[in-house]
């Protein structure tokens, strides 16, 4: 089985800063990870991904993730943010099956 | 390829009223998921279909769901005799079976019961 747990529902950082959404995961087989990113009333977009190989991968918008096995985590990041970040994001887990487990999700907002 | 579509986008129905919402996926795609997602919370997986055969229902799909992939192209969900505790957005996914594939989400379906 496997698990997602997201610190924080809600950030809020200014326009230009870095962005940290921090994601923690259980799972009883070697992880697929995603962070995922929704904006108002529309579906989610794939943000990034990891498989296997390199644990530093990077994504689109200038997003990139760190898997760190040993602190079973996945934390997503931005080195500087743009207002049109402003959005809710979900990181989920999946095993063979392919089926994902989100977390409760991490509400973004820029200041100006 | 225009992506997964999801018609309606959004249904406000009467309790006790039954509702029907359709998924198209990309063509290609053989893995067909849906997932339903309340206000606040990410989204819940609530089944998945491999070609025409629905692999795996979650214990959330009660008795009133039913989803179908006939031909294994486009998908339905059904909901019978609605309840005020199933307004939320139903979000439909497919994949490939490849290693590591993502699931590529429609815009989702927006129920409201009232």
């Amino acid at each position: 089985a496997q698990s997602v747990t997201q610190l924080g529902s809600h950030v809020s950082v200014s326009e230009g800063a870095l962005v940290l959404l921090r994601c923690n995961y259980s799972s009883s087989v070697p992880p697929y990870l995603f962070w995922y990113v929704q904006y108002p009333n529309q579906g989610l977009q794939l943000l990034l991904k990891y498989t296997t190989g390199a644990t530093l991968v990077k994504g689109i918008n200038g997003f990139e993730a760190e898997f760190k096995k040993s602190e079973t985590s996945f934390h997503l990041t931005k080195p500087s943010a743009h207002m049109s970040d402003a959005a809710e994001y979900f990181c989920a887990v999946s095993g063979d099956d392919y089926k994902l487990s989100f977390g409760a999700g991490t509400t973004v907002t820029v200041r100006a | 390829d225009t992506g997964v579509s999801q018609d309606p986008r959004h249904k406000i129905t009467k309790r006790g009223q039954n509702v029907t919402f359709r998924c198209d996926p990309i063509s290609e795609h053989n893995r067909l998921y849906w997932y339903r997602q309340t206000l606040g919370q990410g989204p819940e997986f609530l089944t998945y279909f491999q070609n025409e055969a629905q692999l795996e229902k979650s214990r959330l799909l009660s008795d009133r769901f039913s989803a179908e992939r006939p031909k294994g192209s486009f998908s339905t969900l059904e909901i019978q005799r609605t309840e005020q505790g199933d307004s939320a957005m139903y979000l439909c996914a497919s994949s490939s079976d490849a290693y590591g594939s993502e699931a590529f989400f429609g815009q989702g379906t927006r129920l409201t019961v009232v």
